[in-house]
Order: structure tokens, then sequence, then C-alpha cells
């Protein structure tokens, strides 16, 4: 089945700054990628996704970017806020199904 | 709408013993997926129906685990002779129609066995 790498596992940032999180997969045939965050003893939720026919979207401070040649794809946050702190895991959704496989999911830690 | 309901939160078992984990979906989803979630494999995918047809379970380990739907409104995975490395927080989501679709994930059940 696909195989979704996630980097970096660890991430902090100061108030204010920027965040990038980093993913990439191998089926070429994936088509649908998802970002998930989540709190601590809360259940993922989605923030933000992006389809294999954009290459860019924009929600508020969140923008996400996919690299189909390269299968890559990355989240990043601008103007980071303590709320931001949590677990995010990016997701690839297969072409042969729904099913979606997440990477190990990077730790965001924003210091006021 | 109360979104995805699991129960129960938490569940405790003995190894060899059985657990049944249950799922509501959103009213009017056609697709169900069942996810684990532990610190070391991270979240994966066990299985998923839609308009309650078993799909796909390519992430089902092939003893022990079984998962039904016999109508809309609820699904079950139920794990036999559990074993401590059943050990995990079960996730189950929803979606209005399975590709593309925005995954709605319930709280979890974490099961704990002993």
């Amino acid at each position: 089945g696909e195989q979704v790498e996630q980097l970096p596992s660890i991430l902090r940032v100061q108030e204010g700054s920027s965040a990038s999180i980093n993913c990439s997969y191998e089926d070429s045939a994936s088509n649908y990628f998802p970002w998930y965050k989540q709190e601590p003893g809360e259940n993922p939720k989605l923030i933000i996704d992006i389809r294999s026919n954009m290459e860019r979207k924009q929600i508020q401070e969140l923008i996400v970017l996919l690299d189909k040649k390269a299968k890559r794809f990355s989240l990043h946050i601008t103007d980071t806020q303590p709320g931001d702190s949590a677990m995010y895991f990016c997701a690839a959704e297969g072409g042969t199904g729904s099913k979606l496989s997440f990477g190990k999911g990077a730790k965001l830690t924003v210091s006021p | 709408n109360a979104g995805v309901i699991q129960t129960p939160r938490h569940k405790v078992t003995g190894k060899g013993q059985e657990a049944t984990l249950w799922c509501e979906p959103i009213s009017g989803h056609s697709a169900v997926f069942w996810y684990r979630q532990t610190i070391v494999q991270g979240l994966e995918f066990l299985t998923y129906f839609r308009n309650q047809a078993p799909i796909d379970d390519s992430g089902m380990p092939k003893e022990r685990f079984s998962a039904q739907m016999p109508n809309q409104s609820h699904s079950t995975l139920k794990i036999q002779s559990t074993q401590p490395q059943d050990s995990a927080v079960y996730l189950c989501a929803s979606s209005l129609d399975g590709q593309y679709a925005e995954q709605f994930f319930g709280p979890g059940t974490r099961l704990t066995v002993l």
C-alpha cells in the first residue's frame, strides 16, 4: 500500500514565525492529500486538504503545496500562535480507494 | 450533529479475552473507516465499508480481527483473544462518499490489554 514519509517529527518555533512540515508519498496514483491536526486527548480534525489537480491551496494562515512530479506535499503555517501547538498528520488517499495512509506525525510547539 | 460516536471510550481486557468496539457514523455518511493509533506505528488503516459493504480490509490483522456493518447506523470491530500488542486507540471515521471526501473521526476507544 501507499507509504507516506513525514518530516520533521518535532518542530519548535516562536510565536509569529512560520512552521513547515514536509511529506512524500510513493504511489503516483494518489490524488487526495489531507492534513489533520490532533490535540492531546482529542481526535484528529481536518484542517486543510488538496487534490491532485491543484498545486497550492490557502486557508487563512495555512498553505498547502503539492508537487506531483516529485511526489511531495507540504504544510506551511504562517504567523504561528500558541494555539497551533499540536500534532499534525499528513495523509494520502490512494488512487485505488478511499483509505488514508498517514505520515507518522509532527509535534509542533509554538512558544510565546 | 453529534459527530461520530464511539463506545466505549475506554476498555480494559485481560489477555485472551474478546473486545468489541462500536462506532456510530454521522447520519447520512455512506463510508465508515476503522484506524488504529499507537505511539510507535502512528495512524494505521484497518478496514472500511461503503454503503455497509466491506470494501477494503487490507489493514486488518488476518487472525483475531473482524469488522461488520450490519446497518447504516453502526459498525463493530471485534478482536478475539486480545494480546498486549493490540493495545491502542481505535478510531472510527465516516465520510459522505468515501473518495476525496473529508473523513470525520470519532473520539476513539482506548483499548488496554493487560
